[in-house]
């Protein structure tokens, strides 16, 4: 079974432009969640997202961020106009039912994203 | 979320065991204590879980306190592939949907 896929691995992107990160979650896994990881700090919830809804999106910025989860196709995490503080570690992170039912989270290897 | 310490780092040797404590003397009754592990350059990944017994799995032990304030993954022969970040999480049944992580044990395993 292939894992939590997440793409690119790097990205590279000046201040001004656009950021899209994309996950593809475990066959079966209609949960997602994504977390961002600043340099030497722990990972930060940002979104979590079931099919075609988002359900808590409490960890992410008021602007600039925006996330997705259509029927068919990845989740995108876009960020749009980045600044040189967006430049982290994007991780996404799948489960089967949901967390009320204990299903361990599955994540990805993430998606290193650089702000020049 | 109820909240966990954990030491900032340990250190240890190969083949030898492992325990990394967590303290959550705020537990609630329906907090399931989660265990995730993130090696260098991956993402986390699953270790274990636990409510109220002890529970074993091909990765690792878990011992959970009498009164629940306390508990201690165990690793029962570290090897290099286990240095990483353990994170100790509290989870409630019926509350948020999210992980919360915490900044976790930096764990070193010396050869």
């Amino acid at each position: 079974n292939a894992g939590v896929m997440q793409n690119p691995r790097h990205l590279v992107r000046r201040r001004g432009q656009e950021a899209r990160l994309r996950c593809s979650p475990m066959k079966g896994h209609s949960h997602v969640y994504w977390y961002r990881q600043l340099p030497e700090e722990g990972l930060k919830f940002m979104v979590y997202l079931q099919k075609e809804n988002i359900i808590d999106e409490s960890g992410m910025p008021k602007e600039r961020f925006s996330a997705e989860f259509p029927k068919e196709g990845p989740s995108i995490l876009r960020i749009q106009q980045v600044v040189r503080g967006d430049s982290a570690a994007y991780f996404c992170a799948s489960s089967r039912q949901g967390q009320a039912l204990l299903s361990p989270l599955h994540f990805g290897n993430g998606t290193r994203l650089t702000v020049t | 979320d109820a909240k966990t310490t954990q030491p900032n780092s340990m250190e240890s040797n190969e083949e030898e065991p492992v325990h990394l404590p967590c303290n959550h003397s705020t537990i609630s009754g329906t907090d399931y204590i989660h265990w995730y592990r993130q090696l260098p350059s991956q993402g986390p990944e699953y270790v274990i879980h636990g409510l109220t017994s002890n529970v074993n799995n091909r990765m690792a032990s878990l011992a959970i306190a009498e009164d629940r304030k306390s508990s201690t993954l165990i690793l029962h022969r570290a090897t290099l592939r286990d240095a990483a970040v353990y994170y100790c999480i509290l989870w409630a049944q019926g509350g948020s949907e999210k992980l919360v992580f915490g900044k976790g044990t930096k764990l070193t395993v010396n050869p």
